[in-house]
């Protein structure tokens, strides 16, 4: 079955950088598009980024253009973010999610992770 | 960007009653829209997708409708398994962007 497992949340300072990632398996990661999906403490859920089933497309919400990166190593089934430059508005669980097509263009998501916690304080 | 508003913000529903529940979007999205259900403390799972489109496994009391900037969900026969946040979410074009979520609470 499908599942994706994040890791790599933690706390951090303002300023400081971190870079969660997301394990997939049951199902050919390279045949998809994925995402990050944030959700600070008791608030809704708010799309990050969107890569390409290749790496080669990317497209990030404008509260993290500049400041976040996503990747994907299609060799080893993981996802990665990139997020530098951080600030008290980036605390949030970080889900991954798959998306519905290779290209994560007019797609939604179809199954997702359990979400890895990042705390941005000093 | 597009803006999605959803209402009511909370709604307060009982087993076995029908309950709906709106999504506007700030301009034409056609049919791009998906709804998920999250419980506390877990991540969302799709329900509907392209308006009205039941995923696969999800019971058939919940269904979506519209299009263009005007959307609804609507749950038949309430259940304990139902109370839960809402969310829908547009996919027109390269971004996303949710509403700020409907908690359907007893």
């Amino acid at each position: 079955q499908v599942q994706l497992v994040e890791s790599g949340g933690g706390v951090v300072q303002p300023g400081r950088s971190l870079r969660p990632s997301c394990a997939a398996s049951g199902f050919t990661f390279s045949n998809y598009a994925m995402h990050w999906v944030r959700q600070a403490p008791g608030k809704g859920l708010e799309w990050v980024a969107v890569i390409s089933y290749d790496g080669s497309n990317k497209y990030y919400a404008d509260s993290v253009k500049g400041r976040f990166t996503i990747s994907r190593d299609n060799s080893k089934n993981t996802l990665y973010l990139q997020m530098n430059s951080l600030r008290a508005e980036d605390m949030a669980v970080y889900y991954c999610a798959r998306d519905s097509t290779i290209f994560g263009v007019a797609s939604y998501f179809d199954y997702w992770g359990q979400g890895t916690l990042v705390t941005v304080s000093s | 960007d597009i803006q999605m508003t959803q209402s009511p913000s909370t709604l307060s529903a009982s087993v076995g009653d029908r309950v709906t529940i709106t999504c506007r979007a700030s301009q034409n999205i056609d049919g791009w829209l998906a709804w998920y259900q999250q419980k506390p403390g877990k991540a969302p799972n799709l329900l509907i997708y392209k308006a009205s489109t039941l995923e696969s496994g999800v019971p058939s009391r919940f269904s979506g409708s519209g299009s263009g900037t005007e959307f609804t969900l609507t749950i038949n026969s309430l259940q304990p398994d139902d109370f839960a946040t809402y969310y829908c979410q547009h996919y027109y074009g390269s971004s996303r962007t949710f509403g700020q979520g409907t908690k359907v609470e007893i």
